[in-house]
């Protein structure tokens, strides 16, 4: 079954503990991006990546990391959480045929809770 | 730059009533154009979309229209059901730069 995989769904973590938020695909896309979701605010772009070995900024990249070792996945690294980063996060994944199209595969959230 | 706007939310409506969610967008060029659903608990999936001017998108009884003079794509469903509560994104894009998308609009139907 073609899906994205996000793990950890739910967590909470204390101010400065890093954490690490891994996403997973198995449909061979090249294109890879994280989002936060938040009230009032909808979706939001935190990095994305068009291939391996490539990452971008997206309009929120603040205190946020990513890398892209591999093509299936696409960790999102928060090297110190603060609470502003409280939030519900979204890894997305498409093929060079669905950038152009906008036909992007979402994974199912991860909530994250910086106390 | 490329800017979704739609309509704030909630949305509150009873079951079988007549569904309009609009959505306004400014780009440069010709973007394709999409709404995407989040129900509720899961990701985001795509539910129709439209790449030109006078396209119609369809799917699961609903419609949207890409309106080039109006900058438009508004979202319509001649009759809901409680099935479709859910968070509704407009989204575009401009070829090969990643989408954008407006802020959602979450629909209640009630029974």
């Amino acid at each position: 079954e073609a899906q994205v995989t996000q793990n950890p769904r739910y967590l909470i973590t204390v101010t400065g503990k890093k954490l690490t938020v891994t996403c997973s695909q198995n449909m061979n896309h090249e294109y890879m991006s994280w989002y936060r979701q938040d009230p009032g605010l909808g979706l939001r772009q935190i990095y994305y990546s068009m291939n391996v070995e490539v990452t971008d900024k997206g309009d929120v990249p603040e205190g946020y990391k990513v890398s892209r070792k591999e093509k299936r996945n696409f960790p999102l690294i928060l090297e110190s959480p603060s609470p502003n980063q409280t939030s519900l996060y979204f890894c997305a994944s498409s093929s060079w045929t669905g950038v152009r199209t906008g036909e992007l595969f979402f994974g199912e959230g991860s909530r994250l809770t910086v106390l | 730059g490329d800017s979704v706007t739609q309509m704030e939310g909630p949305v509150t409506l009873s079951e079988e009533a007549f569904l309009t969610i609009n959505c306004t967008y400014t780009a440069t060029g010709y973007p394709s154009l999409f709404w995407y659903v989040q129900y509720p608990g899961e990701g985001l999936q795509l539910l129709l979309k439209a790449t030109k001017a006078d396209d119609k998108g369809s799917n699961k009884g609903f419609e949207a229209t890409y309106r080039k003079e109006t900058t438009s794509f508004h979202l319509e469903k001649g009759s809901v059901q409680v099935s479709d509560s859910a968070v509704y994104f407009c989204a575009l894009s401009s070829g090969n730069t990643p989408l954008v998308f407006g802020k959602g609009t979450r629909l209640s139907v009630i029974a």
